[in-house]
């Protein structure tokens, strides 16, 4: 497949354990976005990342959240200690490139974490 | 980004035009309207984007006032798949805004067609 693949599709965490959310660009994607979806809601913008370099995790609600990108392609959402209040689907983007204007984001279908 | 405001629900006929409304009326100069959707389960799918012309492509035509307060995504014959969310984004795209490139989702229109 072409698309933004994300795993697992569902998760069940006890609240305080880790948890790692895992997702595969489209291939040559520079630019990768998480996003996270309450129920009910629209997705709200979590970290951005051009390559390797998180430009922006304004979005991250606490410190317990982390994102890495370390070869540019694969990227990992880390939530530690994880509460109730992370319940939620996290969705992953990409986009071609910054150089190219108007580059629409493909998104995964997210995975749908549930803390108990 | 610009704030949009869409209707929470609709519903259309199976065959017919289904025409979505979206009102952003303090969109800047430089900001684009960009639709996307989201069926159920699946993660949001990009429709169409604008600026100030009217645009169409294989999916959706987008059609933006002079002005450049509203604007309505036009699905020409919508069929069941199109029963979604769609979302309406009003922001700038990232080659000038220095590759903050986020999208801000709101609530959306709940499109259901009806058969």
């Amino acid at each position: 497949g072409a698309g933004v693949s994300q795993s697992p599709r569902y998760k069940v965490a006890k609240r305080g354990q880790d948890v790692a959310l895992r997702c595969d660009p489209i291939s040559g994607h520079v630019s990768l976005f998480w996003y996270q979806q309450a129920l009910g809601q629209g997705p709200e913008f979590l970290t951005y990342f051009q390559n390797e370099a998180q430009l922006d995790k304004s979005g991250l609600p606490s410190d317990r959240f982390f994102a890495e990108r370390p070869e540019g392609s694969v990227s990992t959402l880390k939530i530690q200690r994880t509460q109730q209040e992370d319940s939620a689907v996290y969705l992953c983007a990409s986009s071609l490139d910054r150089v190219r204007t108007n580059q629409p984001q493909h998104f995964g279908d997210g995975t749908r974490l549930s803390i108990l | 980004d610009a704030k949009t405001t869409q209707p929470t629900s609709m519903d259309c006929a199976e065959g017919r035009a289904a025409n979505l409304p979206c009102n952003h009326s303090t969109i800047s100069g430089n900001e684009y309207v960009y639709w996307y959707r989201q069926i159920h389960s699946q993660g949001p799918q990009y429709i169409i984007h604008g600026l100030k012309n009217n645009e169409t492509n294989e999916m959706a035509s987008l059609i933006i006032t002079e002005d450049r307060k509203s604007s309505t995504l036009i699905l020409p014959h919508a069929t069941l798949r199109d029963t979604a969310v769609y979302y309406c984004i009003a922001t700038i795209p990232y080659i000038s805004n220095f590759g903050n490139e986020k999208l801000t989702f709101g609530t959306g229109t709940r499109l259901t067609i009806i058969p």
